[in-house]
Formats: structure tokens, sequence, C-alpha cells
């Protein structure tokens, strides 16, 4: 079992869905994040939980919405997404966000809007 | 804009050979440095990481850094196949953004 887990692995939805991305860590951390990774472009970073509480926010479209209920889970609500948010979706977690710790990443999710 | 900038490569190096991966950043106020690798289709994985100036070993693995220079490299001796993959640096700046930044990562091919 992984420390960090993703799912759907796969998602592929229609510019007119509403769906979830659910990302669970058993590392007992206290950040999360959600990162982006499109083709040929450097990881994306999108939302960083601390202990639940938002602390960035990346300048991510509202079409995105993420959600973090407590220090073990995170999702991100998607909605009336766009072509080119097709991409891989990379869920992590670190025991603070001080910068001196490792963040550890779940196996993606790739998302396909059509 | 505080940024990371890698070679995309590829890289091709022969098996049994050093593979020189280097990584710029833009900013004097960084913290730490991390090497991960990602292999296609997968999420990154971590290597190593760094914080002080000078070199750090583990395994097959050498990362070394020189903040005066803004200059983070990973060495790996001793290539074999299974090395190829992307590596990632990421690096943490102790002002502004509280995760990581990335670079594009260098694709790395050990030729059997």
């Amino acid at each position: 079992e992984t420390g960090v887990t993703q799912t759907p692995r796969h998602l592929v939805m229609g510019m007119t869905n509403k769906k979830s991305l659910k990302c669970e860590q058993h590392l007992g951390h206290n950040a999360m994040y959600w990162y982006k990774q499109s083709a040929k472009k450097p990881l994306e970073l999108m939302f960083v939980y601390s202990l639940e509480e938002r602390v960035e926010n990346n300048s991510v479209p509202s079409r995105f919405s993420p959600e973090c209920p407590n220090s073990s889970h995170l999702f991100l609500h998607l909605h009336t997404l766009q072509p080119e948010d097709s991409a891989l979706y990379l869920c992590a977690s670190s025991q603070d966000t001080g910068g001196a710790d490792t963040i550890y990443f779940g196996e993606g999710s790739w998302l396909t809007v059509v | 804009q505080k940024e990371v900038e890698q070679n995309s490569g590829p890289l091709s190096v022969p098996e049994g050979a050093i593979a020189s991966l280097n990584c710029t950043y833009s900013d004097r106020g960084s913290q730490s440095f991390f090497w991960y690798r990602q292999y296609s289709g997968k999420s990154p994985e971590l290597i190593m990481f760094i914080y002080s100036n000078g070199d750090k070993e583990d395994g097959r693995f050498t990362a070394q850094l020189n903040k005066a220079s803004q200059y983070v490299s990973l060495l790996i001796r001793d290539s074999q196949p299974s090395d190829s993959a992307t590596y990632l640096c990421a690096v943490f700046w102790d002002t502004g953004r509280r995760a990581l930044t990335f670079g594009s990562g260098t694709r790395l091919q050990v030729q059997p």
C-alpha cells in the first residue's frame, strides 16, 4: 500500500460534467498539495493545505475547487473544464509546509476532458 | 519570479558511465533542494535532498550544491538502463510559496 492514494487513476469527462478527484494519505502528515503536470511543462503547484487550512492558491481557475475535510483527505472538485485542463493531477503530502520536509506523491489521476 | 531551469534532454549515456544532470535556480533565497525521478506514466519519487553547499552521496547518487553559483547537480555513477527516466529538480524558497517549485525535468537515456 502506498502512502498517498489517489482515485480514480483515470477519468474522462465532458466539458459540462462535474467530477471529483480524491486523495488520501496514510503517513500522518499535516500538509497536502495538488500539482498539475501537463506534457512538456514543469509540475505546477495548484493548492496547498496545512492542517486542513488552505494556505496557498496558485492563481487556479475557479473551475477547480479543492476541499480538505481533515488532514488525511484532499479532494479536487472539477466542473465545466476545458480540453486544455487534460493533464496528470498529482496529490502529495509532507509532514509540514516548512520546506525542509520531503513531499511524497500519489500515483496521480490522469484526466482527459473531451 | 522564482524559477528552476533544467535542460530537457534527452541526455544519452552508455551503461556504466557517469550521468551528470544539472539544474539552476533564479533566487539566492533558497533553502532546500530535491531531486526526484519520474518514470514514464508514473509519479515522481524522491532520490535525495541537499541543504548545504558541497556534495552529498547516497549509493550511486551524488548531489552537488553551489549556492553562490545557484547551481545544483545530480551525478549517477555506473548508470544502468533502469536509470532511464526523467529527473526533476525541485527547490524550496524560504520566502513566498510554501511548496516546492519544480523544473521541467531532464530525460536520461542509458544505452545498454
